[in-house]
């Protein structure tokens, strides 16, 4: 049972580019968080989003940032127009059910030059 | 006021030392509790779930203190292995999943 997917770990955009991250959750999971994690700080939640819902999105920023979970296929984090600030860390988890663990990808690193 | 605070540290603590995490809730509707561990660079992983009556696994030891909104974490005879960022989470009955900043461990010899 792979565990929760993210690609690519390694994203080198220029500003005003897109940036697409794509998360795969692990098998039988329907509930996907997304996170950002900027360097030397904590995680800071972006968005909830069960298949073809979005449940939560009071952390993410109001322009340029979107995201999807469809039903078929990986839940995208998808921002537009990036800007240097951008660059982060982006941690997609997912869990089964309410109040079970969440598990983590690896992260997929943005860098805007 | 944070959904999750937690004291950023860090914690120098020498190897066997005991060292503990208070961290504290604001949504006392809060459902969830678990601790995280981070290292460095690494996504995080689950150390261990938080229950209403404490729960031990081998060197570590969470409490919940519903009352006053505090989750704690004790780990005892620290290794060097245990150092890393420990974050508290929180979820709410709407499924939202709050990670505090977490606090840097270093245990040195």
């Amino acid at each position: 049972n792979a565990g929760v997917m993210q690609n690519p770990r390694h994203l080198v955009r220029r500003r005003g580019q897109e940036a697409r991250l794509r998360c795969s959750p692990m098998k039988g999971h329907s509930h996907v968080y997304w996170y950002r994690q900027l360097p030397e700080e904590g995680l800071k939640f972006m968005v909830y989003l069960q298949k073809e819902n979005i449940i939560d999105e009071s952390g993410m920023p109001k322009e340029r940032f979107s995201a999807e979970f469809p039903k078929e296929g990986p839940s995208i984090l998808r921002i537009q127009q990036v800007v240097r600030g951008d660059s982060a860390a982006y941690f997609c988890a997912s869990l089964q059910a309410r109040e079970a663990e969440a598990f983590f990808g690896q992260g997929t690193r943005l860098t805007v030059v | 006021r944070k959904e999750v605070e937690q004291d950023p540290g860090p914690f120098n603590v020498p190897e066997g030392a005991t060292v503990a995490f208070n961290c504290t809730y604001s949504n006392s509707a809060s459902q969830s509790f678990f601790w995280y561990r981070q290292d460095c660079r690494k996504e995080p992983k689950l150390l261990m779930s938080v229950y209403s009556s404490g729960n031990e696994d081998g060197r570590f030891t969470a409490q919940l203190n519903r009352a006053s909104q505090y989750i704690s974490l004790l780990i005892r005879d620290s290794k060097l292995s245990d150092s890393a960022t420990y974050l508290c989470v929180v979820m709410t009955g709407g499924f939202k999943t709050i990670f505090g900043a977490g606090t840097r461990l270093f245990v040195k010899a």
